[in-house]
């Protein structure tokens, strides 16, 4: 079965410093790898999306990550974060044919 | 505007209540997620239609009760709830069937408070 771990509930950053949030996965198939970010008191919204070819992927406000097929590992960066970037991020897991499976999410706060 | 809206935004009701969350998307999808989202616990998927046909029920309550009159709408019936279902609901669609293969588009959520 399919599980997404964010090890990390929230990561404090300094504004303007760079940002990893790091996501691993468990499956046994291929699978498709998403970032979701939460602002406060808002839904879910589509960062970024692995479904294959490069295993860099680019997403929006100038996020991006790479799929490590050897570490199961689907990490997001940033490198250079703003005020406006605080929220709760979430990883995502779907193997082809299948549900989707969230991660705990990772609240990132960043500091003056 | 991600394309999905939810009413209300924000529910207080108390434990012998009957309400109804209401879920609408715009975007031509053929499925429809309800998920609830409670503080410090992953968010857990309760409801799936896919062509307006029920297709997962992850071991929700009875008191909870979905409705999917047709593709772009989608319900969340509610009934004696007990304290604990106080979270946030989200609802989220997709293009195909279940959540195969397409990253969902979420609704702002609705905050409900059971009082």
């Amino acid at each position: 079965a399919q599980s997404v771990t964010q090890l990390d509930s929230q990561v404090p950053v300094f504004e303007e410093a760079p940002v990893e949030l790091r996501c691993n996965y468990s499956s046994s198939v291929s699978v498709y790898l998403f970032w979701y970010v939460q602002y406060p008191n808002q839904g879910l919204q589509l960062l970024l999306k692995y479904l294959s070819g490069s295993t860099l992927v680019k997403g929006i406000n100038g996020f991006e990550a790479e799929f490590n097929k050897s570490q199961t590992s689907f990490h997001l960066r940033k490198p250079s974060v703003h005020i406006s970037d605080t929220a709760e991020y979430f990883c995502a897991v779907s193997e082809r044919d299948d549900k989707i499976i969230f991660g705990k999410g990772t609240r990132l706060h960043i500091l003056p | 505007e991600t394309g999905v809206t939810q009413t209300p935004r924000h529910l207080v009701m108390g434990m012998t209540n009957k309400k109804s969350l209401k879920c609408e998307q715009h975007l031509g999808h053929n499925a429809m997620y309800w998920y609830k989202q409670s503080a410090k616990k992953p968010l857990e998927l309760m409801f799936v239609y896919s062509l307006e046909e029920r297709v997962e029920n992850n071991s929700v309550p009875s008191r909870f009760s979905p409705e999917c009159p047709n593709s772009s709408h989608l319900f969340l019936h509610l009934h004696t709830l007990q304290p604990e279902d106080s979270a946030l609901y989200l609802c989220a669609s997709s293009q195909g069937e279940g959540q195969k293969n397409t990253e969902a588009f979420f609704g702002q959520g609705t905050r409900l408070t059971v009082v």
